[in-house]
């Protein structure tokens, strides 16, 4: 029973491809959040939805584009894939308003060839 | 904008020894700071979290301190064990903890 399940774990794609990774939560939390994790390890928030409305949108490539079909889910497309789009992509969620901490999904090891 | 910085980037103690993880951030007006660690190829897990009035928040061996004014706070982890091996990831929340700043990490390893 993982609270925060996110698919698939790893994603190997050439340069120039449309991928999506797929994230689901049954916390019941109220929003959604994509962090990016580079190489050197370095976690930066992407995009925060709050019951399937975007919160937060930091600067990243309009080539990213998340989308919430319901509170429990926050899909991440990208599209035209580049080699510096190769990290680890983590999806969490958390109560809004509260003083709850994150909760983090396993994450994506997503690498451009 | 907010800076979180974690001080050592690496540590290795022996088995049961006492060790302090330190973070600092540029921005006092935050909102609450969390500590978590990462074992290689998961995720994060949420160790301690201590809302912006609170000073310290302590789980089993591990105490946390907040001290907003000097913009730091600090991991205490008492008699290590070979199993606290992982990396400890210090990250600040500001506006309702909706976004999260975080540190470069402090990787630890505890040897037996």
């Amino acid at each position: 029973d993982t609270a925060v399940s996110q698919t698939p774990k790893y994603l190997v794609t050439q340069m120039g491809n449309d991928k999506s990774i797929k994230c689901e939560q049954n916390l019941g939390h109220d929003t959604m959040y994509w962090y990016k994790q580079d190489s050197k390890k370095f976690l930066k928030i992407m995009f925060s939805y709050n019951n399937k409305e975007l919160i937060i949108n930091e600067t990243v490539p309009n080539r990213f584009s998340p989308k919430s079909p319901d509170k429990a889910h926050l899909n991440l497309h990208i599209n035209s894939l580049e080699l510096g789009d190769s990290a680890v992509y983590f999806c969490a969620s958390s109560q809004e308003g509260d003083y709850s901490p994150l909760h983090f999904g396993n994450g994506t090891r997503l690498t451009v060839t | 904008k907010q800076e979180v910085t974690q001080i050592p980037a690496a540590l290795s103690v022996p088995e049961g020894e006492n060790l302090v993880l330190n973070c600092s951030f540029t921005d006092s007006a935050i909102y609450n700071l969390q500590w978590f660690r990462q074992d290689p190829g998961k995720g994060l897990t949420s160790l301690l979290l201590i809302q912006s009035s609170q000073r310290e928040q302590t789980s089993g061996r591990l105490n946390a301190s907040l001290d907003k004014s000097s913009g730091r706070s600090t991991l205490y982890i008492a008699a290590s064990q070979p199993g606290d091996s992982a990396t400890y990831l210090c990250a600040v929340g500001e506006t309702s903890g909706s976004r999260l700043t975080f540190g470069e990490g402090t990787q630890l390893t505890v040897n037996p």
